[in-house]
Order: structure tokens, then C-alpha cells, then sequence
């Protein structure tokens, strides 16, 4: 399996800040990774796919980067509503493992 | 816009099957376009991919889990079934379905999770 290692795994921020979260493959991905946003109680939101691609509906704040094994997670001026847990996800063989997840306080 | 359902037991006895089902509305299962996805989160936890299911009825399943799952597709009903043997307390978990768009095999639609507990 490939492991996906998510880092950190919580972050306290502000509103107005700007953060990165990061994901780590054991190997090369190409650009297979996506990303997920869960709020307490509802299940997960995709809000990047294939590494930088943002879902429709999604804020511009949003950004996602990276390729072969190192990847990260934007987001400019935080807004109340982002905060949340973030999951990673490699989908570039099965099975398609998770990072750890972000939890994203204020 | 698609809507995916889950439903079944929210209590099952050690050693026993859990059996779910995910209903899918506002669209067909009976699409090339998709894998129809099972995963589940254990309270406070990260989430773990149980495996996938195409219209073929060609399956894959995680390793770790493969020897006790089935997933099972049923177009007439517009549904697909999950489940898992012998299962024991650390199997306690919210179980989602999910729908998985082929190429991009980004989860784009989720059911809302059920939670299902293992317990005597």
C-alpha cells in the first residue's frame, strides 16, 4: 500500500490567515492526490482533486500544489466556515489510503 | 444531482454480518462513468477506503479487509450492498458510500454516514 503522511496534524490559526497543510506519498504519485474538507457530523467534501484542480463551487482561497511525492493544501485569508479537518487522499493505486488528517482550530 | 442513501443495522453482534446499503437517487447506477465506493471512520478517527465496485460488477477491495468484504452492485434497484463478516468491536464505525468519478477517481458524491456499532 502507499502510505500518505499528512502533516501538521492540527493547527490553530486565525481568521485572515494564511496556511499550509502538506502530504507526503512513500512513493510517486504522479499528480493523484486528492483533498477533502470534513466539518463535525457531515461527511467529507472534496475541495481539490488531481493535486491542484479546485471543485467547482469551491472559494478561489483554496489551492492545492505539488506532484510526484510532496503536496500541499492553501488557504489565503481564512475564513470562519474553513474551519474544519482535512484529509488527503492518494488515488493513484488501490487501496486509495488517507493521510491522517488536519484538524484546523481557530 | 445524485443523492447516495445509506441504510441498515445500526447494531450488530460480534461475529455476526453487517449488511448496508446504499441507495442511489437523482441518477443511475447504471453508468460507466463511475466506481461506487464504500469507506468508513471509526469516532474521532481518519478515514480507510474498503473498496470499490464498477458497473461490471468488477470489484476491488482493500487488502486489509478483503478476506471478510463484499460489495455487490444491483442496477435494477438503483443500489449497491456492503458486507462485512466476522466482524468484531474495532469494526464500530460510520460507513459511508460514495461515488467515484473514473480518471479524476475524485469522491465527489457522499452519502450522509451511518453509524454502525459492533457490541453484544
Amino acid at each position: 500500500d502507499i502510505q500518505v503522511t499528512q502533516s501538521p496534524s492540527s493547527l490553530s490559526a486565525s481568521v485572515g490567515d494564511r496556511i499550509t497543510i502538506t502530504c507526503r506519498a512513500s512513493q510517486s504519485i504522479n499528480r493523484f492526490l486528492n483533498w477533502y474538507q470534513q466539518k463535525p457530523g457531515e461527511a467529507p467534501k472534496v475541495v481539490v482533486y488531481t493535486a491542484s484542480t479546485l471543485q467547482s463551487g469551491v472559494p478561489s482561497r483554496f489551492s492545492g500544489s505539488g506532484s510526484g511525492t510532496d503536496f500541499t493544501l492553501t488557504i489565503t485569508s481564512l475564513q470562519p466556515e474553513d474551519f474544519a479537518t482535512y484529509y488527503c487522499q492518494q488515488t493513484y493505486s488501490t487501496p486509495r489510503t488517507f493521510g491522517q488528517g488536519t484538524k484546523l482550530e481557530i | 444531482q445524485v443523492q447516495l442513501q445509506e441504510s441498515g443495522p445500526g447494531l450488530v453482534q460480534p461475529s455476526q454480518t453487517l449488511s448496508l446499503t446504499c441507495n442511489v437517487s437523482g441518477g443511475t447506477i447504471n453508468s460507466g462513468l463511475y466506481y461506487w465506493t464504500w469507506l468508513r471512520q471509526p469516532a474521532g478517527k481518519g478515514l480507510e477506503w474498503i473498496g470499490h465496485i464498477y458497473i461490471s460488477g468488477s470489484t476491488t477491495y482493500n487488502p486489509s479487509l478483503e478476506s471478510r468484504v463484499t460489495i455487490a452492485i444491483d442496477t435494477s434497484k438503483n443500489q449497491f450492498t456492503l458486507k462485512l463478516t466476522s466482524v468484531t468491536a474495532a469494526d464500530t464505525a460510520v460507513y459511508y458510500c460514495a461515488r467515484d468519478v473514473v480518471g479524476t477517481a475524485v469522491l465527489q458524491n457522499w452519502g450522509q454516514g451511518t453509524l454502525v456499532t459492533v457490541s453484544s
